[in-house]
């Protein structure tokens, strides 16, 4: 089956410090994936859908010069956090959308994210 | 704006027992809706999906039918195994935008041997 992945499963930063996240669909081409953020006990939202090729599409309230995104392949997306802070401590989760199943995303196991 | 809401849990039962996990939507227009599961360790999988009213998604023992007249999209299980064990999603997707999902909060369900 598709299979996504994430790297790192969890990391630990000091504040004012920014991490990169990967998320790769690892048997398939993915032209569009998603960022997800899920605070405790609480549904993921949607941050962005971000494009092979293309600037991100971010959604209403999501700061793009605080989570920026590149996705440079069509196996390989990433998420950087810039300068966090405390409150950007939360779990992240990628999905990719197959190409040839436009109708479905295949989710990663997420990334857990403590800023001290 | 379209949302999801699902029953809080966690959610504990015995082996073999029935399930029902409600869900509830809002949404204008036809949304597709969707139940995602999440087992430990694991990213999220899709279990089963509805694109229209009346249809009735099923994989792995699990049902769930589309109800436009009650907005549902109720989760069910006729016998529970330990291995059911997981996060369970209730999510839609909009029908003016097929790549969003919207989900629900999250139910835990765990199955007492």
């Amino acid at each position: 089956g598709a299979v996504v992945s994430q790297h790192p499963s969890w990391v630990i930063c000091k504040s004012g410090t920014s991490v990169k996240i990967e998320c790769r669909s690892l048997d398939f081409q993915a032209t569009t994936m998603f960022w997800y953020r899920q605070f405790p006990k609480q549904s993921l939202m949607l941050m962005a859908t971000s494009n092979e090729g293309s600037k991100a599409t971010y959604e209403q309230g999501v700061e793009k010069d605080k989570f920026l995104i590149n996705h440079a392949s069509l196996t390989l997306s990433t998420l950087t956090v810039t300068s966090a802070h405390p409150e950007d401590s939360s779990f992240y989760i990628c999905s990719a959308r197959a190409d040839r199943e436009a109708d479905t995303q295949y989710f990663g196991p997420g990334t857990r994210l403590t800023v001290l | 704006g379209d949302s999801v809401t699902q029953m809080e849990g966690p959610v504990t039962l015995s082996e073999e027992a029935f399930l029902t996990i409600n869900c509830t939507y809002t949404a204008t227009g036809y949304p597709s809706l969707f139940w995602y599961v999440q087992y430990p360790g694991e990213g999220l999988q899709l279990l089963l999906k509805a694109t229209k009213a009346d249809d009735k998604g099923s994989n792995k023992g699990f049902e769930a039918t589309y109800r436009k007249e009650t907005t549902s999209f109720h989760l069910e299980k006729g016998s529970v195994q330990v291995s059911d064990s997981a996060v369970y999603f209730c999510a839609l997707s909009p029908y003016s935008s097929a790549s969003k999902i919207i989900f629900g909060s999250g139910t835990r369900l765990s199955i007492r041997p």
